[in-house]
């Protein structure tokens, strides 16, 4: 069974908006990271966020992480037609020696222009 | 900056035949690892290394081997081909701190 699951599977937005994806997940963690996938293409590396923090910035990314209730959320703000991907939350089970990193099934996100 | 290489990018092959997926970095990363990519499914992880001589077993290791003999290869092989491993499949590599580096993928179908 996966690790993490992204909700909502699908999300269609307008430019401009911002567009809000949440994980959630099952044991406890070393780390969450965020990443995107292109059409087509490898999955980029956005963000990580270590188990003993709350909220990370980078530019137009905001990640939250709350370890009591196993969830986080990424925020994009002023989406652009470019953001139009699939965002994948990957955590890093404790009980795996920190060796494993496990995805799961993404957000496809569309930003209309 | 090549980054993670992966070949072929497209392989079609019939069941029961073997072959073996490439996959090597320029950045002296000590960890390597292996993902399968399904509709709806994620990515799922296959096999890892954390150096070479050493591989371990991800979520979904039946019908595939690999091996670790240098920092920087660490190929996928697939002994008798199944339809079900018609997949994506994805080499990273990664840093100390956890952040993996994609290559661009293998697309696999298996007739």
């Amino acid at each position: 069974s996966q690790q993490g699951e992204e909700d909502p599977q699908a999300l269609s937005i307008q430019e401009g908006e911002n567009a809000t994806m949440n994980c959630s997940y099952k044991t406890s963690i070393n780390n969450l990271q965020w990443y995107r996938q292109n059409s087509g293409r490898g999955l980029v590396h956005l963000i990580l966020i270590r188990s003993n923090e709350r909220e990370k910035h980078s530019g137009r990314l905001r990640v939250t992480l709350d370890t009591s209730k196993k969830s986080s959320s990424l925020l994009i703000t002023a989406s652009r037609a470019a953001d139009t991907a699939s965002y994948f939350c990957a955590t890093v089970p404790l009980n795996t020696g920190g060796f494993k990193t496990i995805f799961g099934a993404g957000t496809r996100l569309f930003v209309k222009a | 900056n090549a980054g993670v290489t992966q070949t072929p990018k497209f392989q079609v092959l019939k069941t029961g035949q073997s072959m073996t997926l490439q996959c090597a970095q320029d950045m002296n990363h000590e960890y390597m690892s292996w993902y399968r990519q399904d509709p709806g499914m994620g990515l799922r992880l296959i096999h890892y290394s954390v150096g070479a001589g050493i591989t371990d077993q991800g979520e979904v290791p039946n019908g595939y081997n690999v091996s670790r003999s240098t920092t920087e290869d660490f190929p996928l092989r697939l002994l008798s081909a199944a339809p079900s491993q018609t997949s994506v499949y994805f080499c990273a590599s990664r840093l100390l701190t956890g952040e993996l580096f994609f290559g661009e993928g293998s697309r696999l179908t298996v007739l």
